[in-house]
């Protein structure tokens, strides 16, 4: 079973930031947080990931809660190009490479 | 600098055939991971290889299915016989063993039809 809670989908409009969440609160202190999209017809694709302290990279951010059991994907400026299944992860476990994927969030995005 | 590499990227077959996918990872690369992902069932992992070592198997689905990887540049994932279930997008993943922060880097999946 997924080891995260996102929705199911969400919608922005373009050139606005777009927050996503993820609940993740069984999360463990090893584990890493890791976003990854898929757009479509495509492989899934790394976006960002974090353990403790908040990431950004040419991608996207990536805010984690103090408490680690939520963290939040941030795009700062939406695209068309953005519209695409994102998924939050989490490992299956310490010492495994296993990801679960969940069902991810829906992200449309509006001209 | 070319990503992993899946051939072939369409195959319809009939029922009771032998199928064979297969998978080169990004040179360098010693972690790889055959998944497959359905509109039911989502993206799920079936097996990864650790240095060609298949470390976990627990999500190959039944006997029918089997993976091989016989040096670090080449991994096969074989049905046989196939049934119209086992119709999915077979993705292949490769990354490096940088602990729990390692990336994953997928190839363009292999969508396969049981008729």
């Amino acid at each position: 079973d997924a080891k995260t809670t996102q929705p199911n989908s969400m919608e922005s409009n373009e050139e606005e930031p777009v927050h996503l969440p993820c609940n993740h609160s069984t999360i463990s202190g090893t584990d890493y947080i890791h976003w990854y999209r898929q757009l479509p017809s495509q492989g899934p694709e790394y976006v960002i990931h974090g353990l403790t302290s908040n990431v950004n990279n040419r991608m996207a951010s990536l805010a984690i809660a103090e408490d680690r059991k939520s963290s939040t994907l941030i795009l700062h400026r939406a695209t068309l190009r953005d519209a695409a299944v994102y998924y939050c992860i989490l490992r299956d476990g310490w010492g495994t490479y296993k990801y679960i994927f969940g069902t991810g969030t829906r992200l449309k995005v509006l001209a | 600098d070319a990503g992993v590499i899946q051939s072939p990227r369409h195959e319809v077959t009939e029922m009771g055939q032998e199928v064979t996918l297969r998978c080169k990872p990004i040179s360098g690369h010693n972690s790889l991971f055959w998944y497959r992902q359905t509109m039911m069932r989502g993206l799920e992992l079936l097996i990864y290889f650790n240095n060609n070592v298949p470390i976990d198997d627990s999500g190959m689905p039944e006997d029918r299915f089997s993976a091989k990887m016989p040096n670090a540049s080449f991994s096969t994932l074989k049905i046989q016989p196939s049934e119209p279930r086992d119709s999915a997008v077979y993705f292949c993943a490769s990354s490096l063993p940088t602990g729990g922060g390692a990336k994953q880097f997928f190839g363009p999946g292999t969508r396969l039809t049981v008729l």
